[in-house]
């Protein structure tokens, strides 16, 4: 079946370093890429998507990059805060359904 | 706006009992889908509610059931519990059924024991 994989599964860093989370699909198809932040006891929160017309999207410390050819898209969080600590999840959605398929998520902390 | 909300919060049933979770969408959303999250794993798809109907299925078997009301909101119903069915329930509302800017409420905490 279609999927979508996530690395890596946790990423550390100090408070204003960078940080980068990768995931790959396997539907070619797929046209929109949404990414959502997750915090303890929270749904999902959307933060930030693309579409596959696009090549890179940004907004505030927070980009997001689609390479069609390789079928995998990045997320990109600079200048990382405490904060930004949760588990954050890709996911792509399906041409000819719509399904919306997670990756499996990546537990972010940031260190002060 | 209260955003996605959803009932009860945490709920424990035993195997082969029966449980209806609750989810009420963002205003101005017409558009329900039910997704499972295990425990380290992202969230699956089980279906999506769109004009009362049921629009599309993930690989979930019949005793995971749903309705939606004229008002939007929705329910999920799932029959014959197995332990398997532990996990967090999430609804997720949106306008249209393209899956474009879901909006998430905080889930319901089914453990079956």
């Amino acid at each position: 079946g279609e999927n979508v994989e996530q690395h890596p599964s946790t990423l550390s860093v100090q408070e204003g370093d960078s940080a980068v989370i990768k995931c790959t699909y396997s539907d070619s198809a797929s046209n929109y890429f949404p990414w959502y932040k997750q915090e303890l006891g929270k749904g999902p929160q959307l933060i930030i998507d693309i579409r596959s017309n696009v090549g890179e999207k940004k907004d505030q410390r927070i980009a997001v990059t689609l390479n069609k050819t390789a079928k995998h898209f990045s997320l990109h969080i600079t200048e990382t805060q405490p904060e930004d600590s949760a588990v954050y999840f890709c996911a792509a959605r399906l041409y000819n359904t719509d399904k919306l398929i997670f990756g499996t998520g990546t537990r972010l902390q940031v260190f002060p | 706006d209260a955003g996605v909300t959803q009932s009860p919060t945490h709920l424990i049933k035993t195997r082969g009992q029966q449980v209806t979770l609750r989810c009420s969408p963002k205003s101005g959303h017409d558009t329900v889908s039910w997704y499972q999250q295990a425990l380290g794993q992202g969230p699956q798809f089980i279906f999506q509610y769109y004009e009362e109907e049921e629009r599309q299925r993930g690989n979930f078997p019949d005793r995971f059931s749903g309705h939606q009301f004229p008002n939007y909101s929705s329910e999920l119903n799932v029959n014959a519990l197995l332990l398997g069915d532990s996990a967090l329930y999430l609804c997720a509302s949106s306008q249209g059924v393209a899956n474009e800017k879901l909006f998430f409420g905080s889930g319901t905490q089914l453990s079956v024991l």
